[in-house]
């Protein structure tokens, strides 16, 4: 079964500007989550979508959303870009049906984001 | 407030030599605690779910145990390659489906 891949795996953005990452789930699985992590951070909760609708939000601004769309794939943009932003973005997939058996989030590579 | 620590922080070790990392809780009523294993710049590799009080799961060189308020993740003789962040999460019934993660514990083996 092929894991949780993601796109790009790098980015370099200036600031002002946007960026749309990409998430694609284990076949099956129905929740993604994603996260921000940067360096010495723990794992920073942004939002988790969960067939097609935002189940829950983590406490960022508004410049972050995300979408999913009928195939479980899963975006994230981030709008006017700030240099704090530069991060590690990790998507999570699960069956999500509120269980810890069907909750255990399985990870993508990541998306190395730097903003300049 | 449902939380998650980690202890320690930082660990280093020498190759061989054996040692256990902490993660407490503060949840009511927990569902589940996941550990994991992450690398630099990559994204965590699933280790273990403990579900309840008294249980134990082992994978290679590691071990975890689940108390009602911590669990532990034991490392006996680790290699260098064992060198990785260790991240705990933790299920509440009323954290609607989301894990709450602690800061995790970077463990250095050195040869």
């Amino acid at each position: 079964k092929a894991g949780v891949t993601q796109t790009p795996r790098y980015l370099i953005k200036t600031r002002g500007q946007q960026v749309t990452l990409s998430c694609s789930p284990i076949s099956g699985h129905r929740s993604v989550s994603w996260y921000q992590q940067t360096p010495g951070q723990g794992l920073q909760f942004l939002f988790e979508y969960f067939s097609e609708t935002q189940r829950n939000k983590g406490n960022f601004p508004g410049r972050f959303s995300g979408r999913q769309f009928s195939n479980s794939r899963s975006e994230m943009n981030v709008s006017t870009l700030e240099l704090g932003d530069s991060a590690l973005y990790l998507c999570a997939s699960s069956l999500g049906l509120g269980g810890p058996s069907t909750d255990t989030q399985y990870f993508g590579p990541g998306t190395r984001l730097t903003v300049l | 407030e449902d939380q998650v620590t980690q202890s320690p922080e930082a660990l280093r070790l020498q190759e061989g030599e054996s040692s256990s990392l902490n993660c407490s809780y503060t949840v009511s009523g927990l569902r589940g605690l996941f550990w994991y294993r992450q690398d630099p710049g990559k994204g965590p590799e699933f280790l273990f779910t403990l579900y309840s009080a008294g249980e134990e799961k082992e994978k290679e060189r590691l071990k975890a145990t689940l108390t009602k308020k911590e669990s532990f993740l034991h490392i006996t003789a680790p290699k260098p390659e064992d060198s990785a962040t260790y991240l705990c999460a933790v299920q509440a019934p009323d954290s609607n489906y989301q894990l709450i993660w602690g800061a995790g514990t970077k463990l250095i083996i050195k040869p």
